[in-house]
């Protein structure tokens, strides 16, 4: 059981380039999250979705896109790179937290760590 | 919105000594507060939560408070052992809107042997 797979693990982006981080997860949730880490500002959600099809802005999602084709991939698109876009992205997935009777809990990938140069 | 501030941002420990991480939050609304453990290079995982219902709630060497009155929680680890040091983060849910998780900023707990 792989649970939340996230490619590629390291990334250096020159300023203005373009990406697409990948988010893979085998455990059939409903929801997943695009946060990034950054140091003394704990994990701040970007995007999110709650199904297929379907994404919502988070707390900071301005020069990034997300899609939603398939229920198991949420991918996280820079459509143009900069500097203070350098950081540890995660992507998470869980159930739907407004079904009380599944396990809410949110599981992470390990992360990609993305230099913007 | 929510706000969640952690204290402290960094603790340092001798084995076997307890660890005390507090949190607060803002919002009232929120009723549920997870606590996840960052090991170097690897992603947060849930060690333990609490929901506004339960006032305490333990896990072998782990526990959780919740004083719901102050907007109060906080995670205790007991004789701890190097294999605890990490990053840890408290997190507040609310139970409206979309129930999005709301991060502290983390503490790097070290467990000196």
């Amino acid at each position: 059981n792989a649970g939340v797979t996230q490619t590629p693990k390291f990334r250096v982006l020159k300023t203005g380039q373009s990406m697409t981080l990948l988010c893979a997860q085998d455990m059939n949730h409903e929801y997943m999250y695009w946060y990034r880490q950054d140091p003394g500002m704990g994990l701040r959600l970007i995007h999110y979705s709650v199904g297929e099809g379907t994404t919502a802005k988070g707390e900071v999602p301005d020069g990034y896109n997300v899609s939603r084709l398939k229920k198991q991939n949420f991918l996280l698109g820079l459509e143009s790179a900069a500097p203070s876009q350098t950081s540890v992205y995660f992507c998470a997935s869980s159930y739907s937290i407004t079904d009380t009777s599944l396990n809410t809990e949110a599981f992470f990938g390990q992360g990609t760590r993305l230099t913007v140069v | 919105g929510e706000n969640v501030e952690q204290h402290p941002s960094t603790l340092s420990v001798q084995e076997g000594d307890s660890a005390v991480i507090k949190c607060t939050y803002s919002d009232s609304a929120s009723n549920y507060f997870p606590w996840y453990k960052q090991e170097l290079g690897k992603g947060p995982q849930l060690i333990i939560d609490i929901r506004s219902n339960v006032g305490e709630k333990k896990d072998q060497r782990i526990a959780v408070t919740l004083n719901k009155t102050a907007k109060h929680f906080s995670l205790h680890i007991t004789e701890t052992q190097p294999e605890d040091s990490a990053v840890y983060f408290c997190a507040a849910r609310l139970n409206t809107g979309f129930q999005k998780l709301v991060f502290g900023t983390g503490t790097r707990l070290l467990v000196s042997p």
